[in-house]
């Protein structure tokens, strides 16, 4: 089955900076992987996701981008602000296989 | 719209007890499922249903059953409670049953076990 691993499990930021966190999978057939920001005590929110079919998506501030040949992905934020500390989930699913399979996590900090 | 809506918020069992953690959403979601999520472990899954009437497992389905009698309705049991089980459950849902749609959490159920 599906394998995430995510990386690094702590990122410590000054605000203005770029954060990059990157998750591999293991699977060659898994064609969607969303995004999850989780702040503490709150439910997983989806923040950007992206299909096999495209390599970069970009949405304000937040941006995805997705590598099929060597099966990892990651999100890049950028001009990081203290509202972006929470923790960021990646997940990766084949088709049809019904399961969404996450990464373990990454507790980004960023001080102002 | 309340989206996906889990009761209870906080609960606190001693081991062996039983009970029904409730998840409902009215966004006519074919797909719902039930994670856990541990420190440092990400959110596995335990169950989830394509539909009422059908249910399969996840990846930690030991010590939990769920039925799937309506759309709408989506509740874990929990047979026998162990500490093991201490965790907090997020249940969710999706459109379809196709597996590259965004899916939608509840608030979370966070449960003790003694």
């Amino acid at each position: 089955g599906e394998n995430v691993e995510q990386h690094p499990s702590t990122l410590s930021v000054q605000e203005g900076d770029s954060a990059v966190i990157k998750c591999t999978y293991s699977d060659s057939a898994s064609n969607y992987f969303p995004w999850y920001k989780q702040e503490l005590g709150k439910r997983p929110q989806l923040i950007i996701d992206i299909r096999s079919n495209v390599g970069e998506k970009k949405d304000q501030r937040i941006a995805v981008t997705l590598n099929k040949t060597a099966k990892h992905f990651s999100l890049h934020i950028t001009e990081t602000q203290p509202e972006d500390s929470a923790v960021y989930f990646c997940a990766a699913t084949p088709p049809g296989f019904q399961k969404l399979v996450f990464g373990t996590g990454t507790r980004l900090l960023v001080s102002p | 719209n309340a989206g996906v809506t889990q009761t209870p918020k906080f609960q606190v069992l001693k081991t062996g007890q039983s009970m029904t953690l409730q998840c409902a959403q009215d966004m006519n979601h074919e797909y719902m499922s039930w994670y856990r999520q541990d420190p440092g472990m990400g959110l596995r899954l335990i169950h989830y249903s394509v539909g009422a009437g059908i249910t399969d497992q996840g990846e930690v389905p030991n010590g939990y059953n769920v039925s799937r009698s309506t759309t709408e309705d989506f509740p874990l049991r929990l047979l026998s409670a162990a500490p093991s089980q201490t965790s907090v459950y997020f249940c969710a849902s999706r459109p379809t049953g196709y597996s590259n749609q965004p899916q939608h959490f509840g608030d979370g159920t966070r449960l003790s076990i003694l």
